[in-house]
């Protein structure tokens, strides 16, 4: 079945520096969406990307989706102490279902 | 901002016995989902729902879960004869169409003793 990995699985960074996370798919996507998950929470969902090679933004964060539909990248310019948890990415392939990644988690230190 | 919401947050139950979590999905949209997440694991899909039916299930989703739309506002999850390695915690989703985003509600952990 298609599997989702994310690379790092753990980052630690000072506050100010940039992160970055990986999500590789081991079959193409119709879209692929990314969530936030704080400690003890819930996903929160960030964006949706639909389109080959798309790019979008949202303030210090930017969202790439491959050429080929099967990777994705979240890049946080200058990390704040309020982006501390953990990201997923979750791609949609023919259904309706989200095939979560494993996730990168996110520390940051002041 | 519309929410899903759940209930319990937190249910304690005994192995063997049988727990219905409860949700009421964001008003406007027509797909529903549960999904599951074991502690420090990532979120796993359960099942999906629409027109009143199954879409879609996982192999995780076997004949000790089931769904119901009881009436038009709630969604439920079943489980039954439940085992020690149902503790997770169990969100709901809902979305406005299919391939749009997912929102998730806050989940119940679900403790099975």
């Amino acid at each position: 079945g298609q599997q989702v990995m994310q690379i790092p699985q753990y980052q630690h960074v000072q506050e100010g520096e940039d992160f970055t996370t990986y999500c590789n798919s081991s079959t193409t996507l119709s879209n692929i969406q990314w969530y936030k998950q704080r400690p003890g929470g819930h996903p929160v969902f960030l964006i949706q990307l639909v389109k080959s090679g798309e790019v979008k933004k949202q303030k210090r964060l930017t969202f790439q989706f491959g050429e080929a539909k099967k990777n994705s990248s979240l890049h946080i310019t200058a990390t704040q102490t309020t982006d501390v948890g953990t990201y997923f990415c979750a791609g949609q392939g023919g259904g309706n279902k989200l095939t979560f990644g494993t996730g990168t988690q996110l520390k940051v230190e002041l | 901002e519309p929410e899903v919401t759940q209930t319990p947050s937190h249910q304690v139950t005994q192995m063997g016995q049988e727990v219905i979590l409860r949700c009421v999905p964001i008003s406007n949209h027509l797909y529903f989902y549960w999904y599951r997440q074991i502690l420090g694991q990532k979120v796993e899909f359960l099942v999906s729902f629409y027109n009143n039916e199954i879409s879609e299930k996982s192999e995780i989703f076997d004949d000790q879960f089931s769904v119901e739309r009881p009436d038009g506002s709630n969604f439920t999850l079943k489980i039954r004869s439940t085992k020690l390695e149902d503790s997770a915690m169990y969100f709901c989703a809902s979305s406005a169409g299919i391939n749009q985003p997912q929102h998730f509600g806050d989940g119940t952990r679900l403790s099975i003793l």
